[in-house]
């Protein structure tokens, strides 16, 4: 089977602006998680889509938000970035619901200017 | 909600030496255990997970953990490592059930093999 895949791998932005990155999870997994992680709060954990509907939620601000399509591949998106959104952001997938075989792609390295 | 503490954040082993990382946890529901490895600007990789049964969990790599309730703590341990084992180990823990998959990490531990 292939592996949880994120696109793109590298992104730069500037401040105030948006950005969308995706997850496709491994196949006949349902479950998607997202982590970000920064050198200062470590992996702190977003949020978590199983079968299209978000079923938990980390302590991040509106700004963060995320959707899961009908083939579980998700996205997440960050509006008006900061500098503070500069991380590498990772997705996870897993076959069950309830969190047995978390297996995390190569992630996604945000660099805000 | 659960917490992770991984007591060392550096640990200088030599090669053939063996190395213990230490993970305690908390929680008041029952959890799922988990290490990773994370080389540098790649993801995670799963070691090994302790889900239920057997305290001894074998994974990849030679790496193996022993899941001790009573001390709330879950070490990782390798009884000769290698210099391709420097690295970034993160210790987590989901709620086990119906709790969702969401994992809390513990701040992560360097593993620097020297020659």
């Amino acid at each position: 089977k292939a592996g949880v895949t994120q696109t793109p791998r590298y992104l730069i932005k500037t401040r105030g602006q948006q950005v969308t990155l995706s997850c496709s999870p491994i196949s006949g997994h349902r479950s998607v998680s997202w982590y970000q992680q920064t050198p200062g709060q470590g992996l702190q954990f977003l949020f978590e889509y199983f079968s299209e509907t978000q079923r938990n939620k980390g302590n991040f601000p509106g700004r963060f938000s995320g959707r899961q399509f009908s083939n579980s591949r998700s996205e997440m998106n960050v509006s008006t970035l900061e500098l503070g959104d500069s991380a590498l952001y990772l997705c996870a997938s897993t076959e069950y619901p309830t969190g047995q075989d978390p297996f995390f792609g190569p992630g996604t390295r945000l660099t805000v200017l | 909600a659960q917490s992770v503490t991984q007591l060392d954040s550096q640990v200088p082993v030599f090669e053939e030496a063996p190395v213990e990382l230490r993970c305690n946890y908390s929680s008041s529901v029952s959890v799922y255990l988990f290490w990773y490895v994370q080389y540098p600007n790649q993801g995670l990789q799963l070691l090994l997970k302790y889900l239920s049964g057997s305290t001894l969990v074998k994974g990849i790599n030679g790496f193996e953990a022993e899941f001790n309730k009573s001390q709330t703590s879950f070490h990782l341990r390798k009884p000769s490592v290698h210099i391709s084992d420097t690295a970034e180990y993160f210790c987590a823990v989901s709620g086990a059930g119906a709790a969702g998959n969401k994992l809390t990490f513990g701040g992560g531990t360097r593993v620097l093999v020297k020659p």
